[in-house]
């Protein structure tokens, strides 16, 4: 069975850090591109990063504004997010999610979702 | 960015009626965009994917179509388990963006 868990979620003050993890089971994580989605009241459903199969990785640079870093170690199919410089709009929770066809250089929809880890930046 | 502007924002229906869902584009996405529901407490669940390719697992009462700007989610006859929000995302083009939902009440 396919399956994503996020976990390191918290309250965090201004200007903190956290590192989220997300663990895979199920499938071969290296074959595919892996994806962080933040779910806030104020914007809804955000795209933050991805992680192509090869290592490459992109950003929603308006969002992220070079503050956060995706990374992955396939040898125990995990995937990270580390999250720096955190501001109270970065509150929410963030899913990782994975795409639908394996080895692929384009971008794809996300076929499975974790259950999200809520992040909380409050001083 | 690529704006995705859904409508209406709330539509509200009875189960067996036919639920029809909007997604605009502000520049064109070909044919890559997905269809989410999601349920309180609990992730998104890909329905449509390619505009019209329905994912694993999920019924025939729900189709998609449209190409460029324009898309449609239907739900045939809608079931007691279909009342939930509603996303669209396109993935044309980086950032990957979503639409704003459509809340599907029961009436």
């Amino acid at each position: 069975q396919v399956r994503l868990v996020e976990s390191g979620g918290g309250v965090v003050q201004p200007g903190g850090s956290l590192r989220l993890s997300c663990s895979a089971s199920g499938f071969t994580l290296e074959t595919y591109g892996m994806h962080w989605v933040r779910h806030s009241p104020g914007k809804g459903l955000e795209w933050m990063a991805y992680s192509r199969y090869d290592g490459y990785s992109q950003y929603n640079t308006d969002s992220v504004k070079g503050r956060f870093t995706i990374s992955r170690d396939n040898s125990k199919d995990m995937l990270f997010l580390q999250m720096d410089s955190l501001r109270p709009e970065d509150t929410g929770v963030y899913y990782c999610a994975k795409d639908l066809l394996e080895f692929l250089v384009t971008l794809d929809a996300f076929d499975i979702w974790g259950h999200g880890t809520l992040v909380t930046v409050s001083s | 960015e690529i704006v995705l502007t859904q409508s209406p924002g709330t539509l509200s229906l009875s189960p067996g009626e036919r639920g029809t869902l909007s997604c605009r584009a502000s520049q064109s996405v070909d044919r890559y965009l997905a269809w989410f529901q999601q349920k309180p407490g609990q992730p998104p669940r890909l329905l449509i994917y390619g505009s019209s390719s329905r994912a694993t697992g999920i019924p025939d009462r729900f189709s998609g179509s449209g190409s460029g700007t324009d898309f449609t989610l239907t739900i045939g006859s809608l079931e007691p388990e279909d009342f939930a929000l509603y996303y669209c995302q396109q993935y044309r083009t980086s950032p990957i963006t979503f639409g704003q939902g459509t809340r599907l009440d029961i009436k």
